[in-house]
């Protein structure tokens, strides 16, 4: 299975503080894309980074991949109440550039004021 | 900002009765899909859609699940005959395809209730 995962399940932070989630995939990809999901809503889409990238940013988002482990990172640096979301990270199968998404369990951050 | 819409937002129904669930895509993008997430597990793919055909469909698309896209906006997903454990939120998706990538940018969800 393609799938990704993420960890950790959940995490907790003050505000101010930076926020790192993980993401690990098992097969080769084309791109990882990060998402954000607040409760009961749908999906927002934060970052793209492709299978060549070992680094991406997007304001206060950060996001790395590492092919060679099979996982990628994000980092929310100086988190806002406001971040309090899931966070889910999808894979695209490389040779499957338009198909579908797998996506993770998520990582439920609070971030508290 | 372009995004892509969902109708109804919230379906009740009753085990057995047919439901469709409305998507309006980004006007210029190519590539459709579907996905659902049912409570508190991961998101997964039901299907994708181009040039007016499935490209791509999971296990879970069987043979009471169908899409449509009627006109030059709308993209809809049936569903036949509804069971209990079809209740899930149900996502839109979109993609221009025009590059290497593949973002996809999703719609606000219909949230199913299958009693």
């Amino acid at each position: 299975s393609q799938q990704g995962e993420e960890d950790p399940q959940a995490l907790s932070i003050q505000e101010g503080e930076n926020a790192t989630m993980n993401c690990s995939y098992k097969t080769s990809i084309n791109n990882l894309q990060w998402y954000r999901q607040n409760s009961g809503r749908g999906l927002v889409h934060l970052i793209l980074i492709r299978s060549n990238e070992r680094e991406k940013h997007s304001g206060r988002l950060r996001v790395t991949l590492d092919t060679s482990k099979k996982s990628s990172s994000l980092l929310i640096t100086a988190s806002r109440a406001a971040d309090t979301a899931s966070y889910f990270c999808a894979t695209n199968d490389r040779g499957s550039n338009l198909g579908r998404l797998y996506f993770g369990r998520g990582t439920q951050l609070t971030v508290w004021p | 900002e372009p995004e892509v819409t969902q109708t109804p937002s919230h379906q009740v129904t009753q085990m057995g009765q047919e439901v469709i669930l409305r998507c309006v895509p980004i006007s210029n993008h190519l590539y459709f899909y579907w996905y659902r997430q049912i409570l508190g597990q991961k998101v997964e793919f039901l299907v994708s859609f181009y040039n007016n055909e499935i490209s791509e469909k999971s296990e879970i698309f069987d043979d009471q699940f169908s899409v449509e896209r009627p006109d030059g906006s709308n993209f809809t997903l049936k569903i036949r005959s509804t069971k209990l454990e079809d209740s899930a939120m149900y996502f839109c998706a979109s993609s221009d395809g025009t590059s290497r990538s593949n973002e996809q940018f999703f719609g606000p969800g219909t949230r199913l209730t299958v009693l």
